[in-house]
Parts: structure tokens; sequence; C-alpha cells
């Protein structure tokens, strides 16, 4: 079944832990991409990557790292979280034809930073 | 990429066809119109989307005037698990971002 994962689906952490939100799709997508969803502003973009080891900044990349060293893999790393990244996270992939058309996106990730 | 217009909000009894309207008077000639949905915290699920012709496939159907100015998704019988946000996003298909906007709540009534 063609999907994308992630995980863990919900985290609840402390200020300044480091954490890794994993992100896996298995349908040998180039794009792949970070939203966050909050109450009020809708999903916004942190970061994506157009292949391997190719990423970019999204809307919202401050307090965020990616790599992409694999095409199926996009991990998400908060390197020293704080309350205001307290969100709904969103993985998403995309294949590319003549055009993006379909993104999948993944069952979200909750996240919570006391 | 062009700006869109969802009304906040829309019901639709159970079984009744489900008309989700969408403004995007400055759509430029190779932007595409794009439908996504999300229910409830899930992931956005995408549904249709179409250049100039009206498109159809087994979740909805996709009207675009043809001026190209508005656009009107429609569920043929929207059923409860239909109660989502939908969103309309209008975008260049080479451009690989999605820019979600505050979308339409459509509310399916039994």
């Amino acid at each position: 079944e063609a999907q994308v994962t992630q995980n863990p689906r919900y985290l609840i952490t402390v200020t300044g832990k480091k954490l890794t939100v994993t992100c896996s799709q298995n349908m040998n997508h180039e794009y792949m991409s970070w939203y966050r969803q909050d109450p009020g502003l809708g999903l916004r973009q942190i970061y994506y990557s157009m292949n391997v080891e190719v990423t970019d900044k999204g809307d919202v990349p401050e307090g965020y790292k990616v790599s992409r060293k694999e095409k199926r893999n996009f991990p998400l790393i908060l390197e020293s979280p704080s309350p205001n990244q307290t969100s709904l996270y969103f993985c998403a992939s995309s294949g590319y034809r003549d055009t993006f058309n379909e993104q999948f996106f993944g069952p979200g990730t909750r996240l919570t930073v006391l | 990429d062009a700006k869109t217009t969802q009304p906040p909000s829309m019901d639709c009894a159970e079984g009744r066809a489900a008309n989700l309207p969408c403004n995007h008077s400055t759509i430029s000639g190779n932007e595409y119109v794009y439908w996504y949905r999300q229910i409830h915290s899930q992931g956005p699920q995408y549904i249709i989307h179409g250049l100039k012709n009206n498109e159809t496939n087994e979740m909805a159907s996709l009207i675009i005037t043809e001026d190209r100015k508005s656009s009107t998704l429609i569920l043929p019988h929207a059923t409860l698990r239909d109660t989502a946000v939908y969103y309309c996003i209008v975008k260049r298909g080479s451009n690989y971002k999605l820019t979600f906007g505050k979308g339409t709540l459509l509310t399916v009534n039994p």
C-alpha cells in the first residue's frame, strides 16, 4: 500500500531535549516536505527536499533541521525544542512527471513541548 | 500562485450533493486548481485537480468556469465521512509547494 508513515504519532517532551520525528514513504517520490499546523494559522511549510541530499527552507524553518540521506526518509530534527514548537506536524511526499500532482500526507505527529 | 477565496463553512444533508465554491479571479493560464481535504486532524488528502476542463474521479467532480476565475468541487452523494475542511489551491503544476488557506468546513448532517 502506498503510504507515508510518521513516528512517533504522539510525543510529549520537555524544553531543550533533542528529538527526531521520522518520515518514510514507499512510493519512490523525489519530493518530500514537512508542515506544521496550528489553530488559526493553518498548515505552514517548514522544510522541503527535492531529492537526496537536496533540502531547503520553507516558510517557518527556525528551530528545525532536516536531512535527506535516502530517498525514502526525511526526518525532522528539533535540536532544542521550545514550547512554541508545540504543534501538529505532517510529512508529505510527491512524485514528479510532467507536473506535481497528488501530494501524499502522513497521519501526523502531535508534539507537546513543556 | 493565485489567491483563492472560499466560504468558511457550509452544511449539506447526507445523500445530497455538496457543491463547494472557490474563487480564483487572478489565476494565470498555466496554473491548475487543486482540491484537498482534511478530516479532523488527519493528514490532508488529495481529491482532484484540473486546468481548464471539467474533471471527474471516483471521489468528486471539478467544474471550472470558462474564464477560469472560479470553480466548484462537487461531492455527488455526501456522507457523514465527508465532513472535513476542504482546501482549494491554485498553483503551477511545476511548483512543488502547496499553500493552504483556511478552506471551507463542510458539515454533512444526517
